[in-house]
């Protein structure tokens, strides 16, 4: 069963549109982290998220934790081509400190 | 601060070959952490790593999957017989005990033919 689910799976929007990728658990959230991704490389930290209400941003990057839902949203406003790439969320149930990551959100902004 | 090292990037192999990965953590970090993303696939943790002990190795398929940190730094993840479906990307994560961030080095994309 999947444990982390994240929406949508692909997204493409223009340039200095806004958008939001969503990412629920299934399971107790004890910290959620969101990563960035281009294709065939490593995974670039963005944030950490570990109390219930909690809210981070970076740039324009701004992420959300929401611990009764079990839900983080990652919010980006005024999208640009350099924030293109895979987004995934990372999932830390309480369990010996490892990850459960979701499948990843594709973005690609075009001009 | 230097990040976390990996080699080779890119590797491709015939079925029933060997191959092996390196992966350098980040300098301090006792905590070491092999995953495998397969494309289109969100990483799954393969080995963890606490010095030179493991553990968590539920996920590696130890039947061809083995992987060590003898001296609690450097690790090597090994696979032998690869099958077809090992091609993915290999990613080597490293962080401080307890629940804080992993950090990924850059990733070895492995083809089996």
């Amino acid at each position: 069963s999947q444990e982390l689910e994240q929406s949508p799976q692909s997204l493409i929007v223009q340039e200095g549109k806004n958008l939001t990728i969503n990412c629920t658990s299934s399971k107790t959230l004890y910290g959620l982290y969101w990563y960035k991704q281009k294709y065939g490389e490593g995974l670039i930290f963005l944030m950490m998220l570990q109390k219930g209400g909690e809210e981070k941003s970076h740039e324009k990057i701004t992420a959300k934790l929401d611990e009764k839902k079990q839900q983080s949203s990652l919010h980006i406003t005024a999208s640009q081509p350099s924030h293109a790439g895979i987004y995934l969320c990372g999932a830390d149930t309480g369990n010996t400190d490892k990850l459960i990551f979701g499948t990843g959100t594709r973005l690609q902004v075009f001009p | 601060e230097a990040g976390v090292a990996q080699s080779p990037r890119y590797k491709i192999i015939e079925k029933r070959q060997s191959v092996a990965f390196w992966c350098n953590p980040i300098s301090g970090h006792a905590t070491l952490y092999w995953y495998q993303q397969i494309l289109g696939q969100g990483p799954k943790l393969l080995i963890q790593f606490q010095n030179n002990g493991v553990v968590d190795d539920s996920q590696l398929p130890k039947d061809r999957f083995s992987a060590e940190r003898l001296k609690g730094v450097d690790s090597t993840l090994k696979i032998q017989p690869a099958k077809l479906e090992d091609s993915a990307v290999y990613l080597c994560a490293s962080s401080s005990p307890g629940p804080d961030t992993q950090y990924f080095g850059p990733g070895t994309r492995l083809t089996v033919l």
